[in-house]
């Protein structure tokens, strides 16, 4: 069965710090992966794309990995900000172009 | 927003009434979607549009029909809604030049008494 696990559902970090955020994925067969961002009361936002090939990719404070063998997928997150409190959620994508979407991490960034 | 409105972004209504929501993209693209979020779930598929009359069923299309009778617009209509249609909608575009990257409208918020 396609399925997109992420954990942890939700974390609380002090603004500054670090965090790393898991997606795991049994979906086939595999194209890319993409993480998107969601702010409250917004519609997700794409925040990077990794397709088979690619290890690692980077946008500003936010890296993606991405392990085919294992079907893993990190995205970690660099000196956070306020503004990084939003829903993030992993969609593994297939050749068909069919969309499998995770249930998303809570990430909340206190002062 | 990559030009996408939802209307209406609130809906409150009574459970056996029909209701309509409409997505209107500015930049004619293709591809349309209608998603469904609630917690504890992904956001699920209900129904997309491929085209002017082109439409198909998503993994959650029970309940719901949709019509695009032009580009620009994406209707979803409940014809009958029930308190578990009670959810968060959201449309989606997907360009022509890039097939891996959908583009979200802002949501509908729809409850269902």
């Amino acid at each position: 069965k396609n399925q997109v696990e992420q954990s942890p559902q939700s974390l609380i970090i002090l603004e500054g710090k670090n965090c790393t955020l898991q997606c795991n994925y049994t979906v086939s067969p595999f194209s890319n992966l993409r993480w998107y961002k969601q702010d409250t009361g917004r519609g997700p936002v794409s925040l990077t794309i990794m397709t088979f090939s690619e290890n690692t990719k980077s946008n500003g404070r936010y890296t993606a990995t991405l392990d085919a063998d294992t079907k893993q997928s990190s995205l970690h997150i660099t000196a956070s900000q306020l503004s990084d409190s939003a829903s993030y959620i992993c969609v593994v994508i297939t050749g068909a172009n069919n969309l499998f979407f995770g249930t998303g991490t809570r990430l909340t960034v206190i002062p | 927003d990559a030009g996408i409105t939802q209307s209406p972004r609130h809906k409150v209504t009574e459970t056996g009434t029909p209701v309509t929501l409409r997505c209107h993209q500015t930049e004619n693209h293709r591809y349309m979607y209608w998603y469904r979020q609630d917690p504890g779930h992904g956001l699920r598929l209900i129904h997309y549009s491929y085209g002017v009359k082109d439409t198909d069923k998503g993994e959650v299309s029970d309940g719901y029909s949709v019509s695009r009778s032009k580009t620009e617009d994406f209707l979803l209509t409940l014809e009958s809604a029930t308190s578990s249609q009670t959810s968060v909608y959201f449309c989606a575009i997907r360009q022509d030049r890039d097939r891996d990257t959908q583009y979200f409208g802002p949501g509908t918020r729809l409850t269902v008494l």
